[in-house]
């Protein structure tokens, strides 16, 4: 079965960092997807991770553990542009599809 | 590289009538397409996986008859609402992968916004 959890809201100031958490329980993990959504707009793709670790790209950085079946989203030097839903997804081996959690729902605020 | 253009953008129709909604990659060909529904406020629901030239796979609740796919072509993919009622109003995004098999990005389409009356 595939369970992807987030938390469905989050708020932070401009200029600051916020770390958006991903739980995944899913048979036959392969790697995780973070994107981000504008309202009304198509997803964006943000990272893509399948080791375990840190992966950075600019202001965004994602960062996986296998083991703790564990992903987070780290956003620095938040802009009002960074507010968006991101998105968390699996994808398991051998399949490409993707399975999506609820999405956070980031407000940056002055 | 890798767009993936969806039309109609917005469509309102009455009730019991279809709509056809096409979602083509550009400049790149799609071996499987997946076409989700997203209701306010909530995240991505997959309806259906297609690959060229096969029938689509569609998930757990969602009515094959109802929700009609054709991915003709390695760019385009097809979804038609038929008999379209207000319940069937959401927010609906199509994906293309470029390789058939295994995990790989998927490149979202702008999505299309289906109003019932």
């Amino acid at each position: 079965g595939q369970n992807i959890d987030q938390p469905t809201e989050m708020t932070a100031t401009e200029g600051a960092i916020v770390q958006i958490n991903c739980t995944y329980q899913t048979s036959g993990f392969n790697g995780l997807f973070w994107y981000q959504q504008h309202a009304g707009e198509a997803p964006t793709f943000l990272s893509y991770n399948v080791l375990d670790g840190l992966e950075e790209k600019g202001r965004f950085s994602s960062f996986l553990s296998r083991s703790k079946g564990y992903s987070y989203l780290l956003l620095k030097e938040l802009q009002m542009k960074d507010s968006a839903s991101y998105l968390c997804a699996g994808t398991q081996t051998g399949a490409n599809n993707l399975f999506f959690g609820t999405g956070t729902r980031l407000t940056v605020i002055p | 590289g890798a767009v993936v253009s969806q039309h109609p953008s917005r469509v309102i129709c009455k009730s019991g009538t279809s709509v056809k909604i096409e979602c083509r990659s550009l400049d790149f060909q799609a071996t499987t397409m997946f076409w989700y529904r997203q209701f306010p406020k909530q995240s991505l629901m997959l309806m259906a996986t297609s690959n060229e030239g096969s029938k689509a796979t569609y998930e757990q609740g969602v009515e094959k008859d109802k929700f009609l796919i054709n991915h003709a072509s390695l760019t385009l993919s097809t979804l038609t609402v038929t008999s379209a009622h207000p319940e069937d109003s959401s927010f609906y995004i199509c994906s293309a992968s470029r390789l058939a098999g295994g995990p790989n990005e998927q490149f979202f389409g702008p999505g299309t916004r289906l109003t019932v009356l």
